[in-house]
């Protein structure tokens, strides 16, 4: 069972829309992930977090915006919504703060669909 | 850039059949290496993971991989297939040093398994 936490599951929202997608982490993970899937294809990071008040930009270029205020909440932002924005977001979480590295835990996904 | 490359797309096997799926990354210094599964509705799971010792690892569910450095491979094996590993599985690669903890993920591999 999963500690990472991600809602709404699935999202259909109009061109233009706000939208922000949570992520929710019980495990004290210092270092939380933003990737984003298509069928088919490979996830790309796109946003990243070592702790709190950091923030970075992943390897693919994205319109989205993260915040990270307190270490067990990583939102995603899509200012204005649009069809290209249409994919799977998923969110992970890594830990201990320092030394080994052991791996993500993954949340469920959210699935968005912009028409 | 790294990169991690998945040859095997799409498998379908029958039950009791073996089963290898390939894996090469491409970074020239030590890396840590995974493979996730992910199965039909579900988050993905951590199966196993490599990061230094023998190069052979064994995971949950009976998944074994082997890291040939000298091949930049991490080939994932199971001798015998249920119906239940029908999923998509992932590799992933990170630089061992720096513990940034960004992991690169190949396109995946979609096993089917027929009863």
């Amino acid at each position: 069972e999963a500690d990472i936490y991600q809602t709404p599951r699935y999202l259909v929202i109009g061109t233009g829309k706000k939208i922000t997608l949570e992520c929710s982490q019980t495990m004290g993970h210092d270092k939380m992930y933003w990737y984003q899937q298509d069928p088919g294809m490979e996830l790309h990071l796109i946003h990243y977090s070592y702790g709190v008040n950091s923030t970075e930009k992943g390897d693919l270029s994205s319109e989205s915006t993260v915040s990270r205020i307190r270490t067990e909440h990583f939102p995603l932002t899509l200012e204005s919504a649009r069809p290209s924005h249409t994919s799977q977001y998923l969110c992970a979480s890594s830990g201990p703060g320092t030394g080994e590295f052991y791996g993500y835990t993954f949340g469920s996904g959210t699935r968005l669909t912009v028409v | 850039a790294q990169s991690v490359s998945q040859h095997n797309h799409h498998v379908i096997l029958s039950e009791a059949a073996s089963l290898e799926l390939g894996c090469n990354y491409s970074y020239g210094g030590t890396v840590n290496l995974f493979w996730y599964v992910q199965y039909p509705g579900q988050h993905l799971q951590l199966l196993l993971k490599y990061f230094s010792g023998d190069p052979l690892v064994k995971g949950i569910k009976g998944f074994e991989a082997e890291f040939i450095k000298s091949k930049f491979s991490f080939n994932l094996r199971k001798p015998s297939v249920q119906w239940s590993d029908t999923a998509e599985y992932f590799c992933a690669v990170t630089p061992s040093s720096g513990n940034t903890g960004k992991l690169i993920f190949g396109q995946g591999t979609t096993l089917q398994v027929k009863p």
